[in-house]
């Protein structure tokens, strides 16, 4: 069936770092790839996503890059700052009117 | 726009009842999904509904059940409900699904379920 891994489950940067995610897809009809932010006790937020056509796309501290031959595709974060942390979702969607979310990668940012 | 709404945002059950979660997607928005989500497993897909379709299913039980009225409002049922079923479900909703066509899908609040 289809999946969608994600690592790692958690990461812990000094702030000003970059924090890099990585996920990887199962099903290559999928053609739709977001990431989700959630904080403890909200709803998920979608942060920034990325469709089969472009390879990578940015928004300002924010990246994704999508490699459809190796089925991967990646979120980083550049300077991070406390704010940030949170757990990080990444997933896939694709005609099988189907979300598959990652794990999870609890980002932790030290001031 | 009035986001996406959960009725009740918490319930505590015991084994063996049943429950109905509401939702309520973005005006404008037909296809409405839903999640479980437990610390332990991360998000998982239940099912996904378009027009008063469910067009796809996630690997649960026949317990879990949905349905989707003509004004996109979607309802879950869990019959029979275990312990094991806690957790904090939430729906999402958007525009289009599936094809081409994919868009951003935006998450209720959630609600939360514990069965004692």
């Amino acid at each position: 069936g289809e999946n969608v891994e994600q690592h790692p489950s958690t990461l812990s940067v000094q702030e000003g770092d970059s924090a890099v995610i990585k996920c990887t897809y199962s099903d290559s009809a999928s053609n739709y790839f977001p990431w989700y932010k959630q904080e403890l006790g909200k709803r998920p937020q979608l942060i920034i996503d990325i469709r089969s056509n472009v390879g990578e796309k940015k928004d300002q501290r924010i990246a994704v890059t999508l490699n459809k031959t190796a089925k991967h595709f990646s979120l980083h974060i550049t300077e991070t700052q406390p704010e940030d942390s949170a757990v990080y979702f990444c997933a896939a969607r694709g005609g099988g009117f189907k979300t598959i979310f990652g794990a999870g990668t609890r980002l932790f940012v030290k001031a | 726009k009035a986001g996406v709404t959960q009725t009740p945002r918490y319930l505590i059950k015991t084994r063996g009842q049943q429950v109905t979660l509401s939702c309520s997607p973005i005006s404008g928005h037909r296809s409405v999904s839903w999640y479980q989500q437990t610390p332990g497993q991360g998000l998982q897909f239940l099912f996904e509904y378009f027009s008063e379709t469910q067009r796809n299913k996630g690997n649960f039980p026949g317990r879990f059940s949905g349905r989707q009225f003509s004004n996109s409002r979607s309802e879950m049922n869990v019959s029979t409900l275990e312990l094991g079923d806690s957790a904090l479900y939430l729906c999402a909703s958007s525009r289009l699904a599936g094809g081409p066509f994919q868009e951003t899908q935006y998450f209720g609040p959630g609600t939360r379920l514990l069965v004692l």
